[in-house]
């Protein structure tokens, strides 16, 4: 199993340019979820999938869109960067069935100029 | 709202010694505390959890110690290694399916 991947490890976007972190997993889980972590303030939930349709907000949704049409990919999208989402943003998914280990993917640095 | 707070923010320990990080939460409801180890450059990932139907758990050279009462847990990492020095993230959840909140996280460096 590859387990949670993301793609790209590195990106520089400029201000108000848009673009799609992408995240897959292949441990048919049914719990995804985004977050940011950014120093001194350790992982911040942005938006979170307990199964393919649905999705709802976290602590920090502003300014990011999700989508969940399977139940292996759960893309973040950003329709207009802004400098304060310079971070770095990690995938995790897990099963929703009982206290279960939530995995996570490698993250994405993200750069906003 | 901060829900769960981390401490200390960074932390040296000389190797064989005992770190210790601290975390204190305020949500009753929570019903599953893990602790995560981030190395540079890495995702974090589970190194140990706990219900709060126990008061300890240990695993190898690391052991929550949990307090109900007082809502506080803490990770004890026993003959602390050079290779322990990462980052580390308590958390808490209720039940399965919601989200975790992380604390601020602690850097430990174990020094040789």
């Amino acid at each position: 199993n590859a387990g949670v991947t993301q793609t790209p490890k590195f990106q520089v976007l400029k201000t108000g340019q848009s673009m799609t972190l992408q995240c897959a997993q292949d441990m048919n889980h049914e719990y995804m979820s985004w977050y940011r972590q950014d120093p001194g303030m350790g992982l911040r939930l942005i938006h979170y999938s307990v199964g393919a349709g649905i999705t709802d907000q976290g602590e920090v949704p502003n300014g990011y869109n999700v989508s969940r049409s399977t139940t292996e990919d759960f893309p973040l999208r950003l329709l207009s960067a802004a400098p304060s989402q310079t971070s770095v943003y990690f995938c995790a998914s897990k099963r929703t069935d009982s206290y279960n280990e939530q995995f996570f993917g490698p993250g994405t640095r993200l750069t906003v100029l | 709202q901060q829900q769960v707070k981390q401490s200390p923010q960074s932390l040296i320990v000389q190797k064989g010694g005992i770190s210790i990080i601290n975390c204190a939460y305020e949500n009753t409801a929570f019903d599953y505390f893990p602790w995560y180890q981030q190395f540079p450059g890495k995702g974090p990932a589970l190194l140990i959890a706990i219900r709060p139907d126990v008061s300890e758990k240990k695993e190898g050279r690391f052991t929550i110690s949990f307090n109900k009462s007082a809502k506080q847990f803490s990770l004890h990492i026993m003959d602390s290694q050079p290779g322990d020095s990462a980052t580390y993230f308590c958390a808490a959840s209720r039940g399965g399916r919601r989200a975790l909140t992380f604390g601020s996280g602690t850097r430990l460096q174990v020094q040789p």
